[in-house]
C-alpha cells in the first residue's frame, strides 16, 4: 500500500516562530487532507488540499502532487498551535485514507 | 463539514468485557469509518461501516472482535469484544459527505482503558 512518511518527527518552538512540515508519499494521490490533533485527541480538519496552494489564516498548505509531497506552513506560532500533525492520503481506486506518521509540534511561551 | 457525537468520550473497561461504542452525524451522510489510533502511533483503520451490510474490515481485524452496525445513513456503532490491555487505544469514527470531494471529518473519539 501507500507509504506516507512526515517530517520532522518532533519540533518544539518558541512563539512567534514559523514553522515547516513536510509529507511524503509514495504513490499518485488524489486527495490529502492536514488534520491537527489537539491534547485532548480531537482531530481537526485543515486542509484538503490535493493539489495547488491553499491558505487560512496563519496556516497555509502547498501540494505538489507531481513530486509527490506535501508542506504546512504555520506563521507567528501560538502556544494553541501545540499538537500533533497529520496528512492522510488517498490514492486513486482506493477510497480509503492513509495517514502519515505525524508531526507533534510544541510551541513553547 | 459535519457535527459527529461519540459516546462514550472515556471509559476503564476489566479485561475480558465488551464495549459498544456509538457514534451519531447530524444529517446524512455517504460514508462511515472507524479509527483506533494507539497510544502515541498514528491512525490506523479498522472498517468501513456500511449501511445495512456487513462491515469492511482492514487487514488484521476481524468481526468477531470488532463487530459493527451501521442501521441508518447517521449512525453506527463499534463494539470492543473480550478486551485485553493491548485494545487500550482512541476509537475515532469518521464520515464522508460528499464521495466527489471525498473530504472526511472525525467525531472527537473514545478514549479507552483496559486494566
Amino acid at each position: 500500500g501507500i507509504q506516507v512518511e512526515q517530517s520532522p518527527p518532533d519540533l518544539i518552538l518558541q512563539e512567534g516562530a514559523n514553522s515547516t512540515l513536510r509529507c511524503n508519499f509514495s504513490d499518485s494521490v488524489n486527495n490529502l487532507q492536514w488534520f491537527h490533533q489537539n491534547p485532548w485527541g480531537q482531530l481537526i480538519n485543515l486542509f484538503y488540499i490535493p493539489s495547488g496552494t491553499k491558505q487560512n489564516g496563519r496556516l497555509s498548505a502547498t501540494t505538489v502532487a507531481t513530486e509527490r509531497y506535501s508542506l504546512l506552513y504555520i506563521s507567528s506560532s501560538q502556544t494553541t498551535d501545540s499538537g500533533v500533525y497529520f496528512c492522510a492520503v488517498m490514492n486513486f481506486g482506493n477510497e480509503k485514507l492513509t495517514f502519515g506518521t505525524g508531526t507533534r509540534l510544541t510551541i513553547i511561551p | 463539514s459535519a457535527v459527529i457525537s461519540q459516546k462514550p468520550s472515556r471509559d476503564i473497561c476489566q479485561r475480558g468485557t465488551s464495549l459498544t461504542i456509538q457514534c451519531q452525524v447530524d444529517s446524512q451522510v455517504t460514508m462511515m469509518f472507524w479509527y483506533r489510533q494507539q497510544p502515541g502511533q498514528s491512525l490506523t483503520l479498522i472498517a468501513t461501516a456500511n449501511q445495512g451490510s456487513e462491515a469492511t474490515y482492514e487487514s488484521g481485524f476481524v468481526i468477531d472482535k470488532f463487530p459493527i452496525s451501521r442501521p441508518n445513513l447517521t449512525f453506527s456503532t463499534l463494539t470492543v469484544s473480550n478486551m485485553s490491555p493491548e485494545d487500550s487505544s482512541i476509537y475515532l469514527c469518521s464520515v464522508v459527505r460528499d464521495r466527489n470531494a471525498y473530504e472526511q471529518y472525525f467525531g472527537p473519539g473514545t478514549r479507552l482503558t483496559v486494566t
